[in-house]
This record gives C-alpha cells, structure tokens and sequence, in this order.
C-alpha cells in the first residue's frame, strides 16, 4: 500500500528557531494534509493542501504541496514551547481516495 | 475537533472480552472513519463508513472487528473477543466532504490485560 516517509522522527530546537519537516512518497497524492497531536489528544489539522505547487500559511506555519504531488514541507517560523508535540502529515492517495494514510510523525521538542 | 465526541475515553478489558468503541460525529457530518493508533506510531486507517452503509473496510482485521453507524445514533466499532494486542488507541473522524475535511476525536484508549 501507500507509505509515507515522514523525517525527521525528531528534533529537538532552541525557541525561536525555524524548523521543516517533510513526508514523500511514491506514490501520487491528491491531497496533502498537516496535524498536530498533544499527548492523549486527537490529531488536530493545521493546514490543509490540495493542488500541486500550492503553498499555504496558518499563522506561523507554512506547508507546501510538491510540484511532483509525491512530496510535501511544513515549517514552523519562530518556534516557541507550545509548538511541542507530534506532527503528522497525511494524504489521500490518486489510487484510493477514501483513505489517509499518515507518516509515522515528526516529534518535536523546544528548549527554552 | 472539539465536535467529534468518542466514548469511553479509557477503557480496559480483560482477554476474551468484548469492547464497544462509540463515536458521535460532528453535526451535519455524515461521513466517518476509524483509525488505530499504537503507541509511537502514526494513525493506520480502519474503515470509512457513511450512514448505514460502510464504504471502506479494507484496513480493518476481518475477524472479532466490525463496525456499524446507523441511521439514528453513535458509530460504534467493535472488537470482540479482545487480546493484548487490540491494546492501542482508536480514533475517529467525521466529516461531510470525505476524509480531506476530516476532523478527529481525542480517541479511546484501549488496554487489554
């Protein structure tokens, strides 16, 4: 099936530094989705993408929907503590549309 | 996600026993999915069902699994005959436009002992 390789599993940033993460795959995407999950929480979306080349902001966050439509960025500017937590990318494969499928997460810890 | 209400939020069961998963989607939302996640790990698509009808199972074990939303009330997953391995977090989605709009639950943690 689809996979996704999400990286870095970690990061581990001073507060007020920009950080990226990315997801690719090889398979095609439709629809490139960005979640944030505190712990014992539900996975909350931040930004939503669903055209090739598209680039969206949400505040401090910016996430990029690749050109090839098998890659996907999200940077968070000017880090601060309350960015902790796990982000996810997920997308809805060409091939089955009805399901996301997620990367395994990107965790991230601010010093402060 | 604050609409999306799953019940329990912590449930154990001893080996053998039957859990009920329930979740109420958003209002006005008429699409719901059911994704597992284990403990460091990402969500791993279950099923996808609309009202009465499921669309999707594929993700989902074919045994002791199954999952129902009916026309009036909760959609509830159901595992029976649990082992520890069931153990993990289920969490729901709803939405009224399929699963890019997708707004999640805060999950029920399922411990098996």
């Amino acid at each position: 099936g689809q996979q996704l390789n999400q990286s870095p599993q970690s990061m581990f940033i001073q507060e007020g530094e920009d950080v990226s993460m990315n997801c690719t795959s090889s398979s095609i995407f439709n629809t490139w989705l960005w979640y944030k999950q505190d712990p014992g929480e539900g996975p909350v979306l931040l930004i939503a993408l669903y055209k090739a080349g598209e680039l969206t902001s949400n505040g401090r966050l910016t996430a990029q929907f690749g050109i090839t439509r098998k890659d996907s960025f999200l940077n968070i500017s000017a880090s601060i503590p309350s960015d902790v937590g796990i982000y996810f990318c997920a997308g809805l494969p060409e091939e089955y549309g009805n399901k996301l499928v997620f990367g395994a997460g990107t965790i991230l810890r601010v010093k402060s | 996600n604050a609409g999306v209400m799953q019940n329990p939020r912590h449930l154990v069961r001893r080996r053998g026993q039957e859990a009920r998963l329930r979740c109420s989607p958003m209002k006005g939302h008429s699409h719901v999915y059911w994704y597992r996640q284990l403990p460091e790990e990402g969500l791993k698509f279950m099923v996808y069902l609309q009202k009465e009808n499921i669309i999707d199972e594929s993700g989902m074990p074919k045994e002791r699994f199954s999952a129902e939303f009916p026309k009036e009330g909760p959609s509830i997953l159901r595992i029976q005959q649990v082992v520890r391995g069931d153990s993990a977090a289920y969490f729901c989605a709803s939405s009224n436009l399929g699963p890019g709009e997708a707004f999640f639950g805060q999950g029920t943690r399922l411990t098996v002992v």
